[in-house]
């Protein structure tokens, strides 16, 4: 069975730290992994989806990567801001595209001014 | 925005009572899922479905039922509510036509059982 841990359960930074937020799992037969923010009282949004065939993806200053072989997916948060304090998640999917994802519990991450 | 739409957002009701959750989009998506999230679970998957009139059970199914009888709703029904049942529910969709693709979120309902 799948597990997906993310340490810490908490994070805070300074405005402007590039920071690593980590995302380890049990199986690495996985299809792909996705990391989400979530703001309080709010649902998740999607950040990026990276499949099991690719390293690495990248949207603005987020870059996530990934190493099955390890059981790792890190995110890569550049020149962090306040505005992106929120707890963020990361979910895999079995091979075979099974419909159901395994969520990591997540960070909490606080960005102080 | 992904066109997902939850209702209600906030529900209070008592043990024993029916609830029924909405999840209506507007993507004409086929896979439509609905979670649950509490402190120290995480989310969870509570069941999902593939097409209209085909659904399947997630990990903590029991206590639920859902039915989708058009492509953009999905609902979720509590037979009798029970306390254990006060969560936060999500309802998400898949960004793909074989549901392995990128899921996308509603804002989620907030449910207090008493």
């Amino acid at each position: 069975k799948q597990e997906v841990t993310q340490i810490p359960a908490a994070l805070s930074v300074p405005e402007g730290e590039n920071l690593v937020l980590n995302c380890s799992f049990t199986d690495s037969a996985i299809y792909n992994l996705q990391w989400f923010r979530q703001d309080p009282g709010k649902g998740l949004t999607s950040l990026l989806l990276i499949q099991s065939s690719q390293r690495e993806q990248t949207s603005g200053r987020l870059n996530a990567s990934l190493d099955k072989s390890s059981g790792r997916s890190t995110l890569y948060i550049a020149a962090s801001q306040p505005g992106d304090s929120a707890t963020y998640l990361c979910a895999t999917r079995s091979q075979g595209g099974s419909e159901k994802l395994v969520f990591g519990k997540g960070t909490k991450l606080t960005v102080n001014p | 925005d992904a066109g997902i739409t939850q209702s209600p957002r906030h529900k209070v009701t008592e043990t024993g009572t029916p609830v029924t959750l909405r999840c209506h989009q507007t993507e004409n998506h086929r896979y439509m899922y609905w979670y649950r999230q509490d402190p120290g679970h995480g989310l969870r998957l509570i069941h999902y479905s593939y097409g209209v009139k085909d659904t399947d059970k997630g990990e903590v199914s029991d206590g639920y039922s859902v039915s989708r009888s058009k492509t953009e709703d999905f609902l979720l029904t509590l037979e009798s509510a029970t306390s254990s049942q006060t969560s936060v529910y999500f309802c998400a969709i898949s960004g793909s036509s074989w549901g392995a693709g990128e899921l996308f979120f509603g804002e989620g309902s907030r449910l207090t059982v008493l």
